[in-house]
């Protein structure tokens, strides 16, 4: 099987613009997560879709929003781009939303706010 | 309020020696544990788990506890290799949401040939 996709894997982004990152899940895969990871932090929670609809939300302010499509690719956007938003974004997907199984990671997208 | 520290940010240790990563949780709602190790310019990939009903897990070289008492889990790698350099990150979750792990801020660990 293919694993998770994510496109671009690098992105540059001046202040006050917007961004839209692409996810493709393992296939079967129907849950798809978002993490944004900054220098030296761990990963922190956005949110999760499972069969287009967002489950789970981290706390994050409105401007990161997230959608889900039908074959289960997922897209994050993030408007009003600031400084602080320079991160790597990771998408994550896993076969359902519960039981004792892992998330499969894909490679991430780096993202540089200038 | 982080409910996943990893209070070491970095751990050398010599090829051979044993690698012990430790990991603390405050959400003793928590029932599911994971490691992921990350490679620069790669996504985290699955380590080993254990859910909350266990205290051991072993898989080849690399064994997890948990002490729920303490809310406390650690990481042995034994014997470490070099190829084990990397970032080691815990994370928790509840069963039921398989989608949603709350991580640490990652363990550097350099094993040294």
């Amino acid at each position: 099987k293919a694993g998770v996709t994510q496109t671009p894997r690098y992105l540059i982004k001046t202040r006050g613009q917007q961004v839209t990152l692409s996810c493709s899940p393992i296939s079967g895969h129907r849950s798809v997560s978002w993490y944004q990871q900054t220098p030296g932090q761990g990963l922190q929670f956005l949110f999760e879709y499972f069969s287009e609809t967002q489950r789970n939300k981290g706390n994050f302010p409105g401007r990161f929003s997230g959608r889900q499509f039908s074959n289960s690719r997922s897209e994050m956007n993030v408007s009003t781009l600031e400084l602080g938003d320079s991160a790597l974004y990771l998408c994550a997907s896993s076969p359902g939303t519960g039981g004792f199984h892992e998330q499969y990671f894909g490679p991430g997208t780096r993202l540089t706010v200038t | 309020d982080q409910q996943v520290k990893q209070n070491s940010p970095s751990l050398s240790v010599q090829e051979g020696r044993i690698s012990i990563l430790n990991c603390d949780y405050t959400n003793s709602m928590f029932d599911y544990f994971l490691w992921y190790k990350k490679y620069p310019a790669e996504g985290p990939t699955f380590l080993i788990s254990i859910s909350s009903i266990k205290d051991k897990n072993e898989d080849g070289r690399f064994t997890v506890f948990l002490n729920k008492s303490a809310k406390h889990l650690s990481l042995h790698i034994v014997p470490s290799q070099p190829g084990d350099s990397a970032v080691y990150f815990c994370a928790a979750r509840l069963n039921t949401n398989a989608g949603k792990s709350t991580f640490g801020d990652g363990t550097t660990l350099t094993v040294k040939p």
